[in-house]
């Protein structure tokens, strides 16, 4: 599977956006790009997840650059409760023997700020 | 939707003895069930995938005869660790996944073993 790149750590303020960046120049075509987040001693909760076209759900929004080496995940309104680590994940949902596996990096540490 | 769940949520055993782990998707049915452990202070990293009523597949370099892995029922798995040792402790937490590999993964809440 295709290798992602993630700040460390990342801060906001309460109340703005959260934008997440990610990189993932080496993605293939049937590589869909994946975010979970997981928040302290809990395990990961499934956030989003894309192949090519930009996606929202309640949760959050998905932006994937045209080339698909790069994607935002972005947070609209951060609060506390959405300080976490959060992975994106490139996940090859057809052929392989890595079919369907999520395999995690370290993450970015987001800190919402009150 | 798309709850799973993980018995128990915490475990304390001596050294010696085996530990048993369930997973259920409580919500739906689950073909495909893994199992990744997590170190403090690192990412999860994946032992098994299982699918039901099959044997599981271990990744490389985790020990299939200490970490038995069962998934007898759409809905239930479990993880036995054999002869846990300290260096076992560790937060084991497992994911669920409906049908096909493109389908989405939900995780459970993880459990945290401590082996004396």
């Amino acid at each position: 599977d295709a290798k992602t790149t993630q700040p460390t750590s990342m801060d906001c303020a309460e109340g703005r956006a959260a934008n997440l960046p990610c990189n993932h120049s080496t993605i293939s075509g049937n590589e869909y790009v994946y975010w979970y987040r997981q928040i302290h001693s809990q395990g990961p909760q499934y956030i989003i997840h894309g192949l090519k076209n930009n996606e929202t759900n309640e949760m959050a929004s998905l932006i994937i650059t045209e080339d698909r080496k790069s994607s935002t995940l972005i947070l609209p309104h951060a609060t506390l409760r959405d300080t976490a680590v959060y992975y994106c994940i490139v996940r090859k949902d057809a052929g392989g023997t890595s079919y369907g596996k999520l395999t995690f990096g370290q993450g970015t540490i987001l800190t919402v700020h009150p | 939707g798309a709850v799973v769940s993980q018995h128990p949520s915490w475990v304390i055993c001596k050294s010696g003895t085996s530990v048993k782990i369930e997973c259920r998707s409580l919500d739906f049915q689950a073909t495909t069930m893994f199992w990744y452990r997590q170190f403090p202070k690192q990412s999860l990293m994946l032992m098994a995938t299982s699918n039901e009523g099959s044997k599981a597949t271990y990744e490389q370099g985790v020990e299939k005869d200490k970490f038995l892995i069962n998934h007898a029922s759409l809905t239930l798995s479990t993880l036995t660790v054999t002869s846990a040792h300290p260096e076992d402790s560790s937060f084991y937490i497992c994911s669920a996944r409906k049908g096909l590999a493109g389908d989405t993964q939900y995780f459970g809440p993880g459990t945290r073993l401590t082996v004396l």
